[in-house]
């Protein structure tokens, strides 16, 4: 079935430094999508990418759709940033299923 | 602004019993869809609705149904709760294709 493998796993960070999500997909998908869920349980879409970049403030993310990965870029991390982040893709073409990968736990410290 | 709701925020219940859960959207989306969060926060898929028709039904157990009056709500229930079932049930709703939305989600304890 469709996977979507997600990396790291957990991720720690001091305020100010910068790092990278990656996920990556066993097939084609059409589209992938970026949440933050926070401490609450609340799932925030940060990104919907059908090809190329986007950018939004310290956040960034590129999605190859013909090597079948996508990314996230953090840059400064604040403690605000702290939270899960998942990666979704799909649905692919005329379907409905959207999967998500297992998330990231980021922490960022002082 | 959250304009994907869902009640209630918290459920708990004992084994056997019967629970439902509400959800709507006002976003006047045709797509809509229900995960299940463990307690390693895995997100599942269990069903989609495209205008009020089942179009995605993972392998669930058959005591979980959805169901949908109109494309603005999917409700989903449990015939008879099992201890697994204890999780979040996050309720979404999307374009055909597009960026999905969530609810707060329905927190299930079953003692």
């Amino acid at each position: 079935g469709d996977q979507v493998e997600q990396s790291p796993s957990a991720l720690s960070l001091h305020e100010g430094t910068s790092s990278a999500l990656r996920c990556n997909f066993t097939t084609t998908t059409r589209s992938v999508q970026w949440f933050r869920q926070n401490s609450r349980g609340s799932l925030i879409n940060l990104f919907y990418l059908a090809s190329g970049t986007k950018e939004n403030g310290r956040l960034k993310s590129a999605f190859d759709s013909k090597e079948l990965y996508s990314t996230l870029h953090i840059r400064d991390a604040q403690l605000e940033d702290s939270g899960t982040y998942f990666c979704a893709a799909g649905p692919r073409t005329g379907g409905y299923k959207v999967v998500f990968g297992s998330g990231t736990r980021l922490l960022v410290s002082p | 602004e959250t304009a994907v709701f869902q009640t209630p925020n918290y459920h708990v219940t004992q084994v056997g019993n019967e629970v439902s859960f509400n959800c709507k959207q006002t976003l006047g989306h045709d797509t809509m869809y229900w995960y299940k969060q463990d307690s390693k926060k895995l997100l599942k898929i269990m069903f989609s609705y495209n205008n009020k028709q089942l179009i995605v039904n993972e392998t669930v157990p058959r005591r979980f149904s959805p169901q949908s009056s109109d494309k603005a709500h999917l409700n989903l229930r449990i015939k008879s709760v099992e201890p697994e079932d204890s999780a979040v049930y996050l309720c979404a709703s999307s374009t055909t294709g597009g960026t999905l939305y969530f609810g707060a989600g329905t927190r299930l304890s079953v003692l």
